[in-house]
């Protein structure tokens, strides 16, 4: 079956450091991977997508994530953290006409 | 474009009511998804449709679930004779399906249930 693992439930970091967070995947075929970013009271919004070819897809607000095969791992990446990014971070996978979350990752930024 | 709407926002129920919530997707947009999202996890599939027809429904939406999209533009989730496990968010997406493969699912707020 399908599945998404993220394995850091709780990330801080200072604004200005870089951020990496971690994904998993389980999936036969070749995934369609997501990462989704979730702040309170809004809905889920797509930071990027992967679908194929270059393996690092770069993303809306300075967000890149690089699909690495061997590994199923699909890891979002920042190099320089801003205070507003503090929020809820998903990854996903689209096996068929939906979406397969991972729990999350919230991501705490202090001054 | 004004984005996938949701009502209520915030729904508080006593256990063993029933409860409709309610989705505007985007206009032009042919599928419609709901998720429902409970606390400290991600969102998960429940069901979605195709215009007019549901043409999925995860194992997770029991018999006291029951989603419509009678003309296939709003589309309403009811949960009858609510049970305190049923709080949650409930999240509706839409999409258009075209020739690329991907059709990018764009979400709501989410309806916010409590059930006491």
């Amino acid at each position: 079956a399908q599945s998404v693992t993220q394995p850091d439930i709780h990330i801080t970091v200072s604004e200005g450091a870089s951020l990496e967070l971690r994904c998993n995947y389980s999936y036969g075929a070749t995934p369609y991977l997501f990462w989704y970013v979730q702040s309170p009271g809004q809905g889920l919004q797509l930071l990027l997508k992967y679908f194929s070819g270059d393996t690092l897809v770069q993303g809306i607000k300075g967000f890149e994530a690089e699909f690495k095969r061997s590994q199923s791992s699909f890891n979002l990446r920042k190099p320089s953290v801003h205070w507003s990014d503090a929020a809820e971070y998903f990854c996903a996978v689209d096996p068929l006409d939906k979406l397969i979350f991972g729990t999350g990752t919230r991501l705490q930024v202090f001054p | 474009d004004t984005g996938v709407s949701q009502n209520p926002r915030h729904k508080i129920t006593k256990r063993g009511q029933n409860v409709t919530f309610r989705c505007d997707p985007i206009s032009e947009h042919n599928r419609l998804y709901w998720y429902r999202q409970t606390l400290g996890q991600g969102p998960e599939f429940l069901t979605y449709f195709q215009n007019e027809a549901q043409l999925e429904k995860s194992r997770l939406l029991s018999d006291r679930f029951s989603a419509e999209r009678p003309k296939g533009s709003f589309s309403t989730l009811e949960i009858q004779r609510t049970e305190q496990g049923d709080s949650a968010m409930y999240l509706c997406a839409s999409s258009l399906t075209s020739l690329a493969r991907y059709n990018e699912q764009f979400f709501g707020p989410g309806t916010r249930l409590t059930v006491l």
